[in-house]
């Protein structure tokens, strides 16, 4: 099974830097992905760490330690359409459940003027 | 057009009554999944189909059941509605090799 910790609310300033931490425990791990979910909307998806290390895609950073089970999303240069909710999900990695993913409970980030 | 859709996008229905939420794609993937989402529990799978004559129980299948019809259709249905189904509902696809899922708009119901 997995048990997967993320913080429930953060709030922080336009144009500051942002991170959002999760802490996950897993029985088998193959990957874990970031989704930003606009409050009403479908999920979309943010990133993608299957390996340890940064994977940076824009003003969006990435980090995993898989010996750690820790990954966190760092977002620059905060906008006001950034304030959202983020998802960190990990996908199984055993047998009949591959590529199937569960999601932590999701971290709201409000972003103030 | 959207690649995944969702009907009905919102329905008030119910305890006791059978519901049918369906779910379409034109992305051609053969991975398909259902979903709630409730304030507070995040998202939690309820079914996923590997193909349409697979199909497996997620973490929270009862009070559910589903039908893949085809390789573009999945659909998920309430036999008898309760009130703790009230939720956000969302389908999503992948293909047999992609990290990511696709989802669509949800449907928002809400059983009285």
């Amino acid at each position: 099974g997995q048990n997967i910790d993320q913080p429930t609310e953060m709030t922080a300033t336009e144009g500051a830097i942002v991170q959002i931490n999760c802490t996950y425990q897993t029985s088998g791990f193959n990957g874990l992905f970031w989704y930003q979910q606009h409050a009403g909307e479908a999920p979309t998806f943010l990133s993608y760490n299957v390996l340890d290390g940064l994977e940076e895609k824009g003003r969006f950073s990435s980090f995993l330690s898989r010996s750690k089970g820790y990954s966190y999303l760092l977002l620059k240069e905060l906008q006001m359409k950034d304030s959202a909710s983020y998802l960190c999900a990990v996908r199984d990695g055993s047998g009949a459940g591959s590529y199937q993913l569960t999601f932590g409970k999701g971290t709201k980030l409000s972003v103030i003027p | 057009d959207a690649d995944v859709t969702q009907t009905p996008r919102n329905r008030i229905t119910k305890t006791g009554k059978r519901i049918m939420l369906e779910c379409s794609q034109t992305k051609g993937h053969d991975r398909m999944y259902w979903y709630r989402q409730d304030p507070g529990l995040g998202l939690r799978l309820i079914y996923y189909s590997f193909d349409v004559k697979d199909i497996n129980k997620g973490e929270i299948s009862d009070g559910y059941s589903v039908s893949r019809q085809a390789q573009a259709k999945f659909s998920l249905s309430l036999e008898s509605a309760i009130p703790n189904q009230t939720a956000l509902y969302f389908c999503a696809t992948s293909d047999d090799y992609s990290y990511e899922q696709y989802f669509g708009p949800g449907t928002r119901l809400t059983v009285t």
